[in-house]
Protein backbone atom coordinates (compact mmCIF):
# COMPACT_ATOMS: atom_id res chain seq x y z
CA UNK A 1 0.00 0.00 0.00
CA UNK A 2 1.29 3.42 -0.95
CA UNK A 3 1.92 5.30 2.03
CA UNK A 4 3.24 8.92 2.82
CA UNK A 5 2.94 10.19 6.62
CA UNK A 6 3.85 13.39 7.60
CA UNK A 7 5.03 14.26 11.21
CA UNK A 8 7.05 17.13 13.00
CA UNK A 9 4.11 19.96 13.42
CA UNK A 10 3.75 21.84 16.50
CA UNK A 11 3.77 24.76 17.88
CA UNK A 12 6.66 27.36 17.47
CA UNK A 13 7.06 31.37 17.93
CA UNK A 14 7.31 33.73 15.24
CA UNK A 15 10.98 33.91 13.86
CA UNK A 16 11.41 30.51 14.88
CA UNK A 17 12.51 27.07 13.06
CA UNK A 18 10.92 23.53 12.58
CA UNK A 19 11.19 20.26 10.14
CA UNK A 20 8.66 18.51 8.92
CA UNK A 21 9.16 14.83 8.09
CA UNK A 22 7.49 12.56 5.39
CA UNK A 23 7.94 8.97 5.61
CA UNK A 24 6.74 6.99 2.43
CA UNK A 25 6.54 3.48 1.89
CA UNK A 26 4.53 1.12 -0.60
CA UNK A 27 6.78 2.52 -3.54
CA UNK A 28 10.15 3.03 -4.88
CA UNK A 29 10.88 6.63 -3.16
CA UNK A 30 13.59 7.76 -5.69
CA UNK A 31 11.53 7.38 -8.86
CA UNK A 32 9.06 9.84 -7.57
CA UNK A 33 7.82 13.74 -7.48
CA UNK A 34 7.43 14.57 -3.73
CA UNK A 35 5.64 18.08 -2.92
CA UNK A 36 4.23 19.70 0.18
CA UNK A 37 1.25 21.16 -0.01
CA UNK A 38 -0.94 23.33 2.96
CA UNK A 39 -3.58 24.14 3.82
CA UNK A 40 -4.62 27.18 6.41
CA UNK A 41 -7.13 26.64 8.85
CA UNK A 42 -10.36 26.99 6.70
CA UNK A 43 -8.79 27.92 3.80
CA UNK A 44 -8.42 26.57 0.51
CA UNK A 45 -5.08 24.60 -0.64
CA UNK A 46 -1.36 26.51 -1.19
CA UNK A 47 1.55 24.28 -2.89
CA UNK A 48 4.78 25.23 -0.92
CA UNK A 49 7.24 23.05 -2.77
CA UNK A 50 8.33 20.30 -4.76
CA UNK A 51 11.08 17.51 -4.94
CA UNK A 52 11.81 15.85 -8.27
CA UNK A 53 12.71 12.48 -8.27
CA UNK A 54 16.47 10.91 -8.54
CA UNK A 55 16.28 10.90 -12.65
CA UNK A 56 16.05 14.68 -12.10
CA UNK A 57 18.49 15.36 -9.54
CA UNK A 58 16.16 15.80 -7.07
CA UNK A 59 16.61 18.91 -7.70
CA UNK A 60 13.23 21.91 -5.63
CA UNK A 61 11.17 24.33 -6.57
CA UNK A 62 9.25 26.53 -4.07
CA UNK A 63 6.37 28.98 -3.72
CA UNK A 64 7.41 33.16 -4.26
CA UNK A 65 5.71 32.76 -0.32
CA UNK A 66 8.64 30.44 1.08
CA UNK A 67 11.17 30.25 -0.79
CA UNK A 68 14.48 31.33 0.51
CA UNK A 69 12.68 30.57 3.98
CA UNK A 70 11.77 27.06 3.38
CA UNK A 71 14.07 24.18 2.49
CA UNK A 72 13.20 20.56 0.77
CA UNK A 73 15.67 17.49 1.22
CA UNK A 74 15.50 13.67 0.87
CA UNK A 75 16.82 10.88 2.78
CA UNK A 76 16.73 7.92 0.50
CA UNK A 77 17.68 5.40 3.30
CA UNK A 78 15.38 6.60 5.04
CA UNK A 79 12.78 6.73 2.38
CA UNK A 80 11.84 10.32 3.66
CA UNK A 81 11.46 13.89 2.78
CA UNK A 82 11.84 16.74 4.77
CA UNK A 83 10.83 20.72 4.99
CA UNK A 84 13.08 22.53 6.51
CA UNK A 85 11.11 25.60 7.69
CA UNK A 86 13.08 28.80 8.87
CA UNK A 87 11.82 31.82 10.21
CA UNK A 88 8.42 31.65 10.89
CA UNK A 89 5.77 33.89 10.12
CA UNK A 90 2.41 34.35 11.39
CA UNK A 91 0.53 33.67 7.65
CA UNK A 92 2.91 30.21 7.89
CA UNK A 93 0.24 28.09 10.61
CA UNK A 94 -1.20 25.40 8.05
CA UNK A 95 -1.93 21.53 8.38
CA UNK A 96 1.01 20.50 6.01
CA UNK A 97 0.50 17.91 3.67
CA UNK A 98 2.82 15.66 1.73
CA UNK A 99 1.60 14.33 -1.44
CA UNK A 100 3.18 11.87 -4.14
CA UNK A 101 3.96 12.10 -7.98
CA UNK A 102 4.34 15.38 -10.29
CA UNK A 103 0.29 15.25 -10.44
CA UNK A 104 -0.22 14.53 -6.71
CA UNK A 105 -1.96 11.39 -6.93
CA UNK A 106 -1.39 10.06 -3.65
CA UNK A 107 -1.56 12.55 -0.06
CA UNK A 108 -0.58 11.87 3.18
CA UNK A 109 -2.88 12.80 6.19
CA UNK A 110 -1.35 16.04 7.24
CA UNK A 111 0.71 17.82 10.11
CA UNK A 112 -0.20 20.75 11.98
CA UNK A 113 2.05 23.91 12.53
CA UNK A 114 1.26 26.76 14.74
CA UNK A 115 2.97 30.09 15.00
CA UNK A 116 2.29 31.95 17.81
CA UNK A 117 4.04 33.60 20.42
CA UNK B 1 1.21 32.66 -12.46
CA UNK B 2 -1.87 30.87 -12.92
CA UNK B 3 -4.70 31.44 -11.51
CA UNK B 4 -7.22 29.04 -11.65
CA UNK B 5 -10.98 30.62 -11.15
CA UNK B 6 -13.26 27.68 -9.18
CA UNK B 7 -16.79 28.07 -9.24
CA UNK B 8 -19.42 27.77 -7.76
CA UNK B 9 -17.88 28.28 -4.30
CA UNK B 10 -20.75 26.56 -2.81
CA UNK B 11 -23.69 24.92 -3.60
CA UNK B 12 -26.71 23.11 -2.37
CA UNK B 13 -28.01 19.84 -3.54
CA UNK B 14 -30.00 16.65 -3.11
CA UNK B 15 -29.33 13.42 -3.16
CA UNK B 16 -29.44 12.05 -7.04
CA UNK B 17 -28.87 15.57 -8.53
CA UNK B 18 -26.62 16.38 -10.99
CA UNK B 19 -23.97 18.39 -9.89
CA UNK B 20 -20.82 20.49 -12.06
CA UNK B 21 -18.10 22.36 -10.96
CA UNK B 22 -16.08 24.37 -13.21
CA UNK B 23 -12.15 25.62 -13.06
CA UNK B 24 -11.13 28.48 -15.18
CA UNK B 25 -7.26 28.57 -15.92
CA UNK B 26 -5.86 32.21 -16.57
CA UNK B 27 -3.99 30.57 -19.31
CA UNK B 28 -4.02 27.61 -21.36
CA UNK B 29 -2.54 24.54 -19.69
CA UNK B 30 -3.20 21.68 -21.90
CA UNK B 31 -5.03 18.79 -19.69
CA UNK B 32 -2.48 19.23 -16.71
CA UNK B 33 -5.19 19.28 -14.24
CA UNK B 34 -6.85 17.12 -11.26
CA UNK B 35 -9.70 17.20 -9.04
CA UNK B 36 -9.84 16.53 -5.76
CA UNK B 37 -12.57 15.52 -3.13
CA UNK B 38 -11.78 16.71 0.58
CA UNK B 39 -14.17 15.77 3.72
CA UNK B 40 -13.95 17.76 7.24
CA UNK B 41 -9.95 16.50 8.85
CA UNK B 42 -9.14 14.23 6.10
CA UNK B 43 -6.74 14.86 3.41
CA UNK B 44 -7.45 15.44 -0.20
CA UNK B 45 -8.60 12.45 -2.40
CA UNK B 46 -7.52 12.63 -6.10
CA UNK B 47 -10.58 11.63 -8.25
CA UNK B 48 -9.47 12.83 -11.61
CA UNK B 49 -5.90 13.43 -13.43
CA UNK B 50 -5.26 14.64 -16.73
CA UNK B 51 -8.90 16.83 -16.40
CA UNK B 52 -11.14 13.13 -18.12
CA UNK B 53 -9.12 10.13 -16.59
CA UNK B 54 -10.83 8.86 -13.51
CA UNK B 55 -8.66 8.04 -10.91
CA UNK B 56 -8.92 4.28 -9.88
CA UNK B 57 -11.17 3.47 -7.32
CA UNK B 58 -13.54 6.56 -8.08
CA UNK B 59 -17.14 6.00 -9.30
CA UNK B 60 -17.98 6.61 -12.76
CA UNK B 61 -20.54 9.01 -11.25
CA UNK B 62 -17.58 11.66 -11.45
CA UNK B 63 -16.35 13.09 -14.92
CA UNK B 64 -13.83 15.38 -15.60
CA UNK B 65 -14.03 17.07 -19.41
CA UNK B 66 -11.79 19.68 -20.62
CA UNK B 67 -9.22 20.97 -22.04
CA UNK B 68 -6.78 24.45 -22.29
CA UNK B 69 -8.42 26.98 -20.37
CA UNK B 70 -12.12 25.73 -19.41
CA UNK B 71 -12.58 22.23 -17.15
CA UNK B 72 -15.40 20.49 -15.49
CA UNK B 73 -16.10 17.87 -13.59
CA UNK B 74 -19.67 16.42 -13.16
CA UNK B 75 -21.25 14.43 -10.48
CA UNK B 76 -24.13 12.10 -12.30
CA UNK B 77 -25.74 11.56 -9.39
CA UNK B 78 -24.96 12.81 -5.79
CA UNK B 79 -24.29 10.26 -3.38
CA UNK B 80 -24.61 11.18 0.50
CA UNK B 81 -21.11 10.33 0.47
CA UNK B 82 -20.33 12.78 -1.90
CA UNK B 83 -20.79 15.94 0.37
CA UNK B 84 -17.39 17.82 0.73
CA UNK B 85 -15.59 20.11 -0.51
CA UNK B 86 -14.09 20.19 -4.02
CA UNK B 87 -10.93 21.25 -5.46
CA UNK B 88 -9.46 21.77 -8.69
CA UNK B 89 -5.16 21.30 -9.08
CA UNK B 90 -3.24 22.91 -12.61
CA UNK B 91 0.34 21.12 -12.61
CA UNK B 92 1.51 22.66 -16.11
CA UNK B 93 3.73 25.48 -14.71
CA UNK B 94 5.30 26.45 -11.40
CA UNK B 95 4.15 27.81 -9.31
CA UNK B 96 1.18 25.07 -9.28
CA UNK B 97 -1.98 26.43 -8.35
CA UNK B 98 -5.24 25.24 -7.38
CA UNK B 99 -8.53 26.40 -7.34
CA UNK B 100 -10.60 28.30 -4.53
CA UNK B 101 -12.88 25.09 -3.91
CA UNK B 102 -16.47 24.11 -4.24
CA UNK B 103 -18.38 23.09 -1.22
CA UNK B 104 -21.46 20.84 -1.49
CA UNK B 105 -23.79 20.69 0.80
CA UNK B 106 -27.05 18.97 1.55
CA UNK B 107 -29.90 20.61 0.54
Amino acid sequence: EVQLVASGGGLVQPGGSLRLSCAVSGFTFSDHYIDWVRQAPGKGLEWVGRSRDKANGYTTEYAASVKGRFTISRDDAENALYLQMNSLKTEDPAVYYCTRGYDMDVWGQGTTVTVSS
Amino acid sequence: DIQMTQSPSSLSASVGDRVTITCRASQGIRNDLGWYQQKPGKAPKRLIYAASSLQSGVPSRFRGSGSGTEFTLTISSLQPEDFATYFCLQYNSYPLTFGGGTKVEIK
